[in-house]
């Protein structure tokens, strides 16, 4: 059973890079797809992008300028770099393993996030 | 990008009862759609995956139906570990991957 665990800061001040990391336990990075998710206080869920073992990301159309997904297969572990961030960003990060098979994709295990606020 | 409606936005329930949520696609996904339970403090956990596919592991309560547009999640004889709030996420397009707005279960 795949574990996730996400770590990095809890506040980051606007117009900075808030950078998270997430550790896989329990299988290989080196497949599949990863992603991070977020979900804003008292709103939904909000897609933000995938990185693949090889490198090759996928990242939400409006979030995309400033977003960086890379992998570390050394450390089993992938992360996340969002620039110039607002009080808009303030949110709790979760990520997740993405499988695609001949069923389509789904994200099958997910971290048990962490919380992020924007604030000076 | 794909919007996905959830309805109703929050339901009460009492122990026992059977529920449907219901989730529509503004466009054609095929059975692209996946459901998830959320309890607070927790991320949230795959229920129903290619529309109607149970995750290994899901009790057999759980069921989903649908395709193209529209889909249901049921739950029969609700628990009290299912009192928690339920997304519908469509995979058919990456571009961007969109999730429904959530439907909260709640104790009546």
């Amino acid at each position: 059973q795949v574990q996730l665990q996400e770590s990095g800061p809890g506040l980051v001040k606007p117009s900075e890079t808030l950078s998270l990391t997430c550790t896989v336990s329990g299988g290989s990075i080196s497949s599949s797809y990863w992603s991070w998710i977020r979900q804003a206080p008292g709103k939904g869920l909000e897609w933000i992008g995938c990185v693949y073992y090889s490198g090759r990301t996928d990242y939400n159309p409006s979030l995309k300028s400033r977003v960086t997904i890379s992998v570390d297969t050394s450390k089993n572990q992938f992360s996340l770099k969002l620039s110039s961030v607002t009080a808009a960003d303030t949110a709790v990060y979760y990520c997740a393993r993405r499988i695609y098979d001949r069923s389509g994709s789904r994200f099958d295990s997910w971290g048990q996030g962490t919380r992020v606020t924007v604030s000076s | 990008d794909i919007q996905m409606t959830q309805s109703p936005s929050s339901l009460s329930a009492s122990v026992g009862d059977r529920i449907t949520i219901t989730c529509r696609a503004s466009q054609n996904i095929g059975n692209h759609l996946n459901w998830f339970r959320q309890k607070p403090g927790e991320g949230p956990k795959l229920l129903i995956y290619a529309a109607s596919t149970l995750q290994t592991g899901v009790p057999s309560r759980f069921s989903g139906n649908g395709s193209g547009t529209e889909f249901t999640l049921s739950i029969i004889r609700v628990q009290p570990e299912d009192f928690a709030t339920y997304f519908c996420q469509q995979s058919y397009s990456i571009s961007p991957i969109t999730f429904g707005q959530g439907t909260r279960l709640e104790i009546k």
